[in-house]
């Protein structure tokens, strides 16, 4: 089974709509992200976690809330989809060691916002 | 200018070859260096960290370059499976520690 698993992989919606994306992991880890990848501008972050009464906006969080219902459960919402949203979100945790962070990311969340 | 820069590609390769890409980073404050390896419509996944003293991991050299802000990945004998894109990644500039990824560089190594 995976480690980091998100729901749903395909989402096609229209503008104005909410929706949630979630990621759940069985890692253990504390820390969790959410990123957003455009083509030929890599991955930016969007929201991160380092535990459950921790939320933190990276830079690119307009438009964009998260809830962090467990050490497990990151889930991210448009209130609220524009067309610019279109993208690929992934969920990651983190394992920080030593000073540095490795991440394990989810198989991503493929957005279409009409 | 992008905190992380990587030359897009795509590197079109025979196989065997041998490939080298670098990436230049712009926080003299970064603290470790990774290159992450991406498959086609798949998530991103940790390839190898980058030492100062450089490190080897089979086919794969990296090394980092302090002094001029670049990291490098060194590819020997290149197989139809290393076809992919490669994220260099840059952790610690400042304030939150976060790690910053560059838009890629892709690599197709055909027969």
């Amino acid at each position: 089974d995976a480690d980091v698993t998100q729901t749903p992989r395909n989402r096609i919606t229209k503008t104005g709509k909410r929706i949630m994306l979630e990621c759940s992991q069985t890692k253990g880890h504390d820390r969790m992200y959410w990123y957003r990848q455009d083509p030929g501008l890599g991955l930016r972050l969007i929201y991160y976690s380092f535990d459950v009464k921790d939320i933190n906006k990276g830079e690119i969080s307009d438009g964009y809330s998260v809830s962090r219902q467990a050490q497990a459960k990151f889930s991210l919402s448009l209130e609220s989809a524009i067309p610019n949203q279109t993208a690929l979100y992934f969920c990651a945790t983190s394992d920080f060691r030593q000073g540095a962070e490795t991440q394990y990311f989810g198989p991503g969340t493929r957005l279409l916002v009409l | 200018r992008k905190e992380v820069e990587q030359d897009p590609g795509p590197f079109n390769v025979p196989e065997g070859a041998t490939v080298a890409f670098n990436c230049t980073y712009s926080n003299s404050a970064s603290q470790s260096f990774f290159w992450y390896r991406q498959d086609c419509r798949k998530e991103p996944k940790l390839l190898m960290s980058v030492y100062s003293s450089g490190n080897e991991d089979g086919r794969f050299t990296a090394q980092l370059n302090r002094a001029s802000q670049y990291i490098s990945l060194l590819i020997r004998d290149s197989k139809l499976s290393d076809s992919a894109t490669y994220l260099c990644v840059v952790w610690g500039s400042g304030g939150y520690n976060k790690l910053i990824f560059g838009a890629g560089t892709r690599l197709a190594v055909h027969p």
